[in-house]
C-alpha cells in the first residue's frame, strides 16, 4: 500500500507571501499524485494532478506542484497568498489496493492559515 | 450543474439506531465511493463501487453497509451505529478510478452518534 506523508499539519503565511505545503510520497510505480483542497464546511475539490506528462502541473488560483521523482516529493507552492487561500490541504497518491480497487490514499492534511 | 448531493448534512443520532446517508451524482459517473474524514488522520475510504450491482470493501468498512441498485445513487448504511462512527463523510464520484479520474465531492454528512 502506498503512503502519503504531509510535513507540517498547520502553516501559516502573512498575506501575499510565498504558499510551500510539502508532500511526500512512496510508491514503487510511477503514481498519479493529487493536491484536493477543502474550505470550510465544504467538500473537497480538485486543485491539480500529476499524471506523468509534465513535471510541473499547474491548477486552479496560481497553485502549482513539482513532482520529483528523485526526492519522492510533490510540493504544493503558489508565489502570493490570499485571504482566501486559508482551507485545509490534502495531498492524495493513486494506489492499487486489494482486487481491482485503484484508490487514492490521502494525506493527513494541512491545514494554511493566512494573517492579514 | 455538474453535483454530488448528500443528505442530511448534519445528523444527530443515539447507538444502535439504524440510518441511511444518501447520496447522488448527476454526471453519469460509473465509480462512487465513501470516505469517513476524522482529525488527523485524513480520509479513508470506507466502501466504493465501480458500476450498478457491483461494489467492494475499502480500508475500514467495518460496520457499514452500501448499494448500488442504480449508477446515480450510493446510499451509505449504518445499521447498527456505534460512537466511533462519529465523523464527518463524504461521498464522491468519478468517471473512473479513483486513483486516476479526478473526483467530485459531496457537502459532507457530519454525524454525531451518542
Amino acid at each position: 500500500a502506498q503512503s502519503v506523508t504531509q510535513l507540517g499539519s498547520h502553516v501559516s503565511v502573512s498575506e501575499g507571501a510565498l504558499v510551500l505545503l510539502r508532500c511526500n510520497y512512496s510508491s514503487s510505480v510511477p503514481p498519479y499524485l493529487f493536491w484536493y483542497v477543502q474550505y470550510p464546511n465544504q467538500g473537497l475539490q480538485l486543485l491539480l494532478k500529476y499524471t506523468s506528462a509534465a513535471t510541473l502541473v499547474k491548477g486552479i488560483n496560481d497553485f502549482e506542484a513539482e513532482f520529483k521523482k528523485s526526492e519522492t516529493s510533490f510540493h504544493l507552492t503558489k508565489p502570493s497568498a490570499h485571504m482566501s487561500d486559508a482551507a485545509e490541504y490534502f495531498c492524495a497518491v493513486s494506489d492499487l489496493g486489494e482486487g481491482s480497487n485503484y484508490k487514492l490514499t490521502f494525506g493527513k492534511g494541512t491545514l494554511l492559515t493566512v494573517n492579514p | 450543474e455538474a453535483q454530488v448531493t448528500q443528505n442530511p448534512r448534519y445528523l444527530i443520532t443515539v447507538t444502535g439506531k439504524k440510518l441511511t446517508v444518501t447520496c447522488s451524482q448527476n454526471m453519469n459517473h460509473e465509480y462512487m465511493s465513501w470516505y469517513r474524514q476524522d482529525p488527523g488522520l485524513g480520509l479513508r475510504q470506507i466502501y466504493y463501487s465501480m458500476n450498478v450491482e457491483v461494489t467492494d470493501k475499502g480500508d475500514v468498512p467495518e460496520g457499514y453497509k452500501v448499494s448500488r441498485k442504480e449508477k446515480r445513487n450510493f446510499p451509505l448504511i449504518l445499521e447498527s451505529p456505534s460512537p466511533n462512527q462519529t465523523s464527518l463523510y463524504f461521498c464522491a464520484s468519478s468517471s473512473g478510478l479513483a486513483g486516476v479520474e479526478t473526483q467530485y465531492f459531496g457537502p459532507g454528512t457530519r454525524l454525531l452518534v451518542l
